[in-house]
């Protein structure tokens, strides 16, 4: 079982909000980490969005829009990046990131689809 | 402005090596370090390695510690990632970013390479 399991896509209309999930490996308490997440449109490098442990710990990257969010469900063991007001240039795939076992781990991306 | 601007692309031969530089500027140098991370043709974001510029320490994936070489210049604020015994698999752009200093540090990679296009081929 992966690190970190992302949904591969996920659809929502412009000026909706999307909540991308980060769930992680039973066993590693999603409590107990900074959790980071990034943009990456096609052909493009990623861009650091914003990084979230809780509510008193937490970056938004710099120029980032605070209509991107972090947030954490400890009923699912899941971190959630918030996307309110959703605009056709957020269409992009986002990959979120931990510090785990002194290497960085990468969810496999989920591509958002505004349409 | 922060700026991490990498060398051009790459073809390769299996077995050979390869040497991406990623030269940095509009920060200090010496106060991060610089992760690599790699993306294979129409897949996610893999993490090679990390190396602190301020203490030399280095962090690697599993699969990688016995092929990637890390070194940074900081009289040209330059840092460097030599592949060996490349494979096919290998095949990917190859991104710099500033990290951390140090691993207990808070922080991970934020500003990011524009990329490194490596095609290994026979």
């Amino acid at each position: 079982q992966p690190v970190l399991t992302q949904p591969t896509s996920l659809s929502a209309s412009p000026g909706a909000s999307a909540r991308i999930t980060c769930t992680l490996r039973s066993g590693i308490n999603v409590g107990t980490y900074r959790i980071y997440w990034y943009q990456q449109k096609p052909g493009s490098l990623p861009r650091y969005l914003l990084r979230y442990k809780s509510d008193s710990d937490n970056q938004q990257g710099s120029g980032v829009p605070s209509r991107f969010s972090g947030s954490k469900d400890a009923s699912t063991n899941a971190a959630l990046l918030v996307i309110s007001g959703l605009q056709s240039e957020d269409e992009a795939d986002y990959y979120c990131a931990i510090w785990y076992s002194n290497t960085w781990v990468f969810g496999g991306g989920t591509n958002l689809i505004v349409l | 402005q922060v700026q991490l601007v990498q060398s051009g692309p790459e073809v390769k031969k299996p077995g050979a090596s390869v040497k991406v530089s990623c030269k940095t500027s509009g920060y200090t140098f010496t106060d991060y370090g610089i992760s690599w991370v790699r993306q294979a043709p129409g897949q996610g974001l893999e993490w090679l390695a990390w190396i602190s510029v301020y203490n030399g320490n280095t962090r690697y994936a599993q699969m990688f510690q016995d092929r990637v070489i890390m070194t940074t210049d900081t009289t040209t604020t330059t840092a460097y990632m030599e592949l060996r015994s490349l494979r096919s698999d290998d095949t990917a752009v190859y991104f710099c970013a500033r990290d951390a200093r140090d691993t207990a540090v808070a922080g991970g990679p934020d500003y990011w390479g524009q990329g490194t296009r490596v095609i290994v081929s026979s």
